[in-house]
């Protein structure tokens, strides 16, 4: 099974900044990943897939990168709406998630 | 809009049945795969099932596999899960989302939650 690892768990930001969300996954997944960001009490939202594909309606702050194991997702000036959770996924065989970084108000 | 609403959640004793259901609208169900996605309280998403557009291809995670069975019904435009044989640990929220083989889950619902208890 293809295990996914995110980094940090948690991570205190303030509004502005740049904040970018490690993924690493245990052998090569090409480019099929995906972001998803998760709100309190909401479903995951799909922000990123084919690891830097920008899902329709995302604001264009949400950027992902890399490939073969190791990917990131960067929000390049974070706004008040980004405080959640975020998960990589990876669809390359079945589906696995990482558990999850959580993005806290500093 | 794409449109998915989960049902049949509840509580239920260990070693119990539940069939959850997931009504689509919005889109042409039939062309899509769809999943099953749970997440159990205060923890991470896990990858329960998925099925084709067409019901040939199925899979499962080995968490499920013998006890759960994925289904659909595209003349109804639902998706379903029957699960048998409940532990503690299947208590989550399970969501039903649009996707799966070789494809990221673009549309999500609510969710509905499953609780296993004595």
């Amino acid at each position: 099974d293809i295990q996914m690892t995110q980094s940090p768990s948690t991570l205190s930001a303030s509004v502005g900044d740049r904040v970018t969300i490690t993924c690493r996954a245990s052998q090569s997944i090409t480019n099929w990943l995906a972001w998803y960001q998760q709100k309190p009490g909401k479903p995951p939202k799909l922000l990123i897939w084919r690891a830097s594909l920008l899902e329709s309606g995302v604001p264009s702050r949400f950027s992902g990168s890399g490939s073969g194991t190791e990917f990131t997702l960067t929000i390049s000036s974070l706004q008040p709406d980004d405080f959640a959770t975020y998960f990589c996924q990876q669809y390359d065989a079945y589906q696995t998630f990482g558990q999850g970084t959580r993005l806290e108000i500093k | 809009q794409v449109q998915l609403v989960e049902s049949g959640g509840g509580l239920v004793k260990p070693r119990g049945s539940l069939r959850l259901s997931c009504a689509a609208s919005g889109f042409t169900f039939s062309d899509y795969y769809m999943s099953w996605i749970r997440q159990a309280p205060g923890k991470g998403l896990e990858w329960v099932s998925y099925i084709s557009s067409t019901s040939s291809h199925t899979n499962y995670a080995d968490s499920v596999k013998g006890r759960f069975t994925i289904s659909r019904d595209n003349f109804k435009n639902s998706l379903y899960l029957q699960m048998n044989s409940l532990r503690a640990e299947d208590t989550a929220v399970y969501y039903c989302a649009r996707g799966g083989y070789g494809g990221a889950l673009d549309s999500w619902g609510q969710g509905t939650l499953v609780t296993v208890s004595s």
